[in-house]
C-alpha cells in the first residue's frame, strides 16, 4: 500500500469553478502537509504549507487537513486558466528527513 | 536569482555506463534531496543531505550514490545505469528541516 494515495485525474473545470483536490495516507505519524502545483517540464513550485488539522487560506487556495480521516484536500475558487497544472500533495513527519508524495492530479481549466 | 540547476537536462545513455547528474544551488541551503518522479507513482525520494559530508537514503536509494563534498553541490552518481533507472530526476534544497523545499526543473534520463 502507498504511503499516499492520490486521484491522478485528469481534472477538467470551466474557468471560475471551484476546484476541490484531495490525498489520503496512512502513516499517522505524517504532521506537515504540503500541496506543490507543478508545470509541464518545471520541477515543483510549493503552494501551500499546513501543520495539524484544520484550514489555511492563501488567497483563491484553501488548504484542509483532517488527520482523523487522514485526509487532505487543496480547494481552488475562481479557478483560471493559469491553473492548468499538476498538483501534488506531499507529507512528513516531525523528523523532516522523508518527504513522500502523492502521484499528482492533473487539473485542466476550460476558458 | 535563487535557484536550483540541474545539468543535463536530458540524457539518452546505455546500460552500465556511468553517469552523474549535477544539482547546484545558490541559497546556501543546508539540506537537499534526491527524488524520481515516474507516472503513477508520483515523487519518491532516492537521498537526501542535511549538512555538508552528511547523507541518508530516501526510500529507492538502490543502484544510486551520492556525496556531498561542498554546501552548494549534491551529485547524483548512477555506477551502472539500468533501464529501470530511466525516470525523470529531481533536486530540491531547503534552507532548515521544516522550511520549504525548491526544486530545480528536473533532468529526464533514458538508459537504453
Amino acid at each position: 500500500q502507498k504511503e499516499v494515495e492520490q486521484d491522478p485525474g485528469p481534472l477538467s473545470v470551466p474557468e471560475g469553478a471551484i476546484v476541490s483536490l484531495n490525498c489520503t495516507y496512512s502513516n499517522s505519524a505524517f504532521q506537515y502537509f504540503m500541496w506543490y502545483r507543478q508545470y509541464s517540464r518545471k520541477g515543483p513550485e510549493l503552494l501551500m504549507y499546513t501543520y495539524s488539522s484544520g484550514n489555511k487560506e492563501d488567497g483563491r487556495f484553501t488548504a484542509q487537513v483532517d488527520k482523523s480521516s487522514k485526509y487532505i484536500s487543496l480547494f481552488i475558487r475562481d479557478s483560471q486558466p493559469s491553473d492548468s497544472a499538476t498538483y501534488l500533495c506531499a507529507m512528513t513527519s516531525a523528523n523532516f528527513n522523508k518527504f513522500y508524495f502523492g502521484s499528482g492530479t492533473k487539473l485542466n481549466v476550460k476558458p | 536569482e535563487a535557484q536550483v540547476t540541474q545539468n543535463p537536462r536530458y540524457l539518452i545513455t546505455v546500460t552500465g555506463k556511468k553517469l552523474t547528474v549535477t544539482c547546484s544551488q545558490n541559497m546556501n541551503h543546508e539540506y537537499m534531496s534526491w527524488y524520481r518522479q515516474d507516472p503513477g507513482l508520483g515523487l519518491r525520494q532516492i537521498y537526501y543531505s542535511m549538512n555538508v559530508e552528511v547523507t541518508d537514503k530516501g526510500d529507492v536509494p538502490e543502484g544510486y550514490k551520492v556525496s556531498r563534498k561542498e554546501k552548494r553541490n549534491f551529485p547524483l552518481i548512477l555506477e551502472s545505469p539500468s533501464p529501470n533507472q530511466t525516470s525523470l530526476y529531481f533536486c530540491a534544497s531547503r534552507s532548515g528541516p521544516n522550511q520549504p523545499q525548491h526544486f530545480g526543473d528536473g533532468t529526464r534520463l533514458s538508459i537504453l
